[in-house]
């Protein structure tokens, strides 16, 4: 399978604790990006890099949130002291960016989180 | 209000029927505009991608941009029970990388 790869399918933990996430880009991609959406509704951007580097953040993304692409190859979304409200479906997705015009984006499955 | 605006529907049509489905926009920055199609607990599909107005045909999907009209449109001849999925609108300003903006989504059901 060459799509993009997200680990695991599905999270459920106790509110306070902490949870990390993986995704897989298609290999070639050097964008990778993150994204979050809830019941009813579309994808919100979190943040995305470009090779390793962290390149933008959504005021969305609390400093309970933090991600990691080391090595500008798979990446990491790590929530901290987790709230009910981060409720939702982490989408990890990646693009092939030659030039802003042409970027497709891919979306994985989704990490399905749910905070008890 | 939001940036995007789309008929959550859900829309039911019989299998055969032509599927309109349209968003508006109020950002007059968004350049290029997308269609995704998302099966239930998958991750959204793209499947059709346009960076002007007019009109764009792959296979039994047509996507239409009026930009003058801030206003989208994906149409799908022939739909198919495999059809049923619920179906985004994204857009994108350039020089933003893909940081999209999505609509809330369409849910189709395509009856036999």
């Amino acid at each position: 399978d060459t799509g993009v790869s997200q680990n695991p399918r599905h999270k459920i933990t106790k509110r306070g604790q902490n949870v990390t996430f993986r995704c897989d880009p298609i290999s070639e991609h050097n964008r990778l990006y993150w994204y979050r959406q809830t019941l009813g509704q579309g994808p919100e951007f979190l943040t995305y890099f470009q090779n390793e580097a962290q390149l933008e953040k959504s005021r969305l993304l609390s400093d309970r949130f933090s991600a990691e692409r080391p090595k500008g190859s798979f990446s990491t979304l790590e929530i901290q002291r987790t709230e009910q409200g981060d409720s939702a479906m982490y989408l990890c997705a990646s693009s092939l960016a030659l030039s802003t015009a042409n970027e497709k984006l891919f979306f994985g499955s989704g990490t399905q989180l749910s905070v008890l | 209000q939001k940036e995007v605006e789309q008929d959550p529907g859900p829309l039911s049509v019989p299998e055969g029927a032509i599927v309109s489905l349209n968003c508006t926009y109020s950002n007059s920055a968004f350049q290029y505009f997308m269609w995704y199609r998302q099966y239930s607990r998958k991750g959204p599909e793209l499947l059709m991608y346009t960076y002007s107005s007019g009109n764009k045909e792959d296979g039994r999907f047509t996507a239409q941009v009026d930009k003058s009209s801030k206003y989208i449109s994906l149409f799908i001849r022939d739909s198919q029970p495999s059809d049923s999925a619920t179906y985004l609108c994204a857009m994108g300003a350039a020089g933003t990388a893909s940081k999209l903006t999505f609509g809330t989504g369409t849910r189709l059901q395509v009856t036999l």
